[in-house]
């Protein structure tokens, strides 16, 4: 069992839709983060949170850590919004990352 | 936000030669930073974390001979692979977390290397 645990594997969207994403870990943890990865590859950081919840633009992350769990929010999807989105914990291991198996969205218009 | 960039960002090279991958921090300084590689349809496996002026940590399976790491700077990190051969041929990707800019580490763009 990998320690974090991501769902769905694929998710495929119409245009607008909300999208949810979900992320729970084994252990307890200092910080969560979500990052988004395009076909080219490249990887960006869009939120780190150790509690509650923080909004960017469309994008919204929530955590609780009772739960061990935390999702990742895709209001108003857009065909740009197509990429990987990977939840990574650190914690236990100072600042290590640990990574779930990743999200493959596909928003079509 | 904090920028990393990588050079190079692609490159084909002979079996037994060694290739040089540069991570560079441009706008903060960076304490540590982290080497990873990506197979095709699989997640970010952390091969090392490189502290300035210190030894890198390896992670378990990693060969440290074979994955030169260089942490000469609080700006540049180099991760040479040596002896490369077809099964080194993967993504690699850096990140750099900075004092300023604790727990978050920030990205480098990748660098995809084939090894032919």
């Amino acid at each position: 069992k990998n320690e974090v645990e991501q769902s769905p594997q694929n998710l495929t969207a119409q245009e607008g839709e909300f999208i949810t994403i979900n992320c729970s870990y084994s252990v307890g943890i200092s910080a969560l983060h979500w990052l988004q990865q395009h076909p080219g590859g490249g990887i960006v950081s869009l939120f780190m949170l150790s509690s509650g919840k923080k909004k960017h633009g469309r994008l919204i992350a929530t955590i609780n850590i009772q739960e061990k769990h935390s999702s990742l929010h895709i209001t108003a999807s857009h065909p740009r919004d197509s990429a990987v989105y990977i939840c990574a914990r650190g914690g236990e291991y100072g600042n290590k990352l640990v990574f779930g198996a990743g999200t493959i969205l596909r928003v079509k218009s | 936000g904090a920028v990393v960039s990588q050079h190079p960002s692609w490159v084909i090279c002979k079996s037994g030669t060694s290739v040089k991958i540069e991570c560079r921090s441009l706008d903060f300084q960076a304490t540590t930073m982290f080497w990873y590689r990506q197979f095709p349809k699989q997640s970010l496996m952390l091969m090392a974390t490189s502290n300035e002026g210190s030894k890198a940590t390896y992670e378990q399976g990693v060969e440290k001979d074979k994955f030169l790491i260089n942490h000469a700077s609080l700006t540049l990190s180099t991760l040479t692979v040596t002896s490369a051969h077809p099964e080194d041929s993967s993504f690699y990707i850096c990140s750099a977390e900075g004092l300023a800019v604790q727990e978050t580490q920030y990205f480098g763009p990748g660098t995809r290397l084939l090894v032919l």
